[in-house]
């Protein structure tokens, strides 16, 4: 079983829509990710969240905004949608980053459909 | 910067007959090796990693795999497939002070009666 929870498992949504993903971990980790998956391709990373403070946003664009309210939460809220955006949204957390090989823990993911 | 690829996009293997995922890499400095399964509609799970020492590690349910350095490789290995391995494998690799995660694009293992 993941330690790192996400809800909703499955979302549909219209372009004019405003929805939230949630992620939870209990493992103490310190760094926290958002990843986007499209099918039959690697995991894409979005954000990455160290220590609350976002560290990375790899060119995503505005209608993606996430937020970390504290060490064990990380949502990803979405606005304004387009339907390519339909994809399985991967959370993932690690103790750290940036030294050593710390292993990266994903949830089950929620799938998001964009109508 | 790291680099990873996996050159069979798809592995079709009877039951009960081994199987071997390639994995090789590209970096200018030391590497941790990784490789996740994810089962259908499931998020990723690791399988097993290399961090340092001994260059064979082991996963709980069979797998196996070698770092070499020489050949830049970190192959999965099974002697004995089930139906339930079928899945999505990914080798990733990140390096003492890397940033990231750098994933292959994934090789499908298909396990057939």
């Amino acid at each position: 079983d993941t330690e790192v929870t996400q809800t909703p498992k499955h979302l549909v949504m219209g372009m004019t829509n405003k929805k939230s993903l949630k992620c939870e971990q209990h493992m103490g980790h310190r760094a926290m990710y958002w990843y986007k998956q499209k099918a039959k391709k690697p995991p894409e990373l979005m954000f990455v969240y160290s220590y609350e403070k976002l560290s990375i946003n790899e060119s995503v664009p505005s209608r993606f905004s996430p937020e970390c309210p504290n060490s064990s939460l990380l949502n990803l809220h979405l606005h304004a949608l387009q339907p390519e955006d339909s994809a399985l949204y991967l959370c993932a957390s690690s103790q750290d980053r940036g030294i050593g090989g710390n292993t990266i823990y994903f949830g089950e993911g929620s799938w998001l459909t964009v109508v | 910067a790291q680099s990873v690829t996996q050159l069979d996009s798809q592995v079709p293997v009877f039951e009960e007959a081994p199987v071997e995922l390639r994995c090789n890499y590209s970096s200018s400095v030391s590497v941790y090796l990784f490789w996740y399964v994810q089962y259908p509609n499931q998020g990723l799970q690791l399988l097993l990693k290399y961090l340092s020492g001994s260059t064979l590690v082991e996963s709980i349910n069979g797998f196996e795999a070698e770092f070499n350095k020489s050949q830049t490789s970190f192959h999965l290995r099974k002697p004995s497939v089930h139906i339930s391995d079928t899945a999505e494998y990914f080798c990733a690799v990140t390096s003492f002070y890397g940033q990231n995660f750098v994933f292959g694009p994934g090789t499908r293992l298909s396990v057939l009666p």
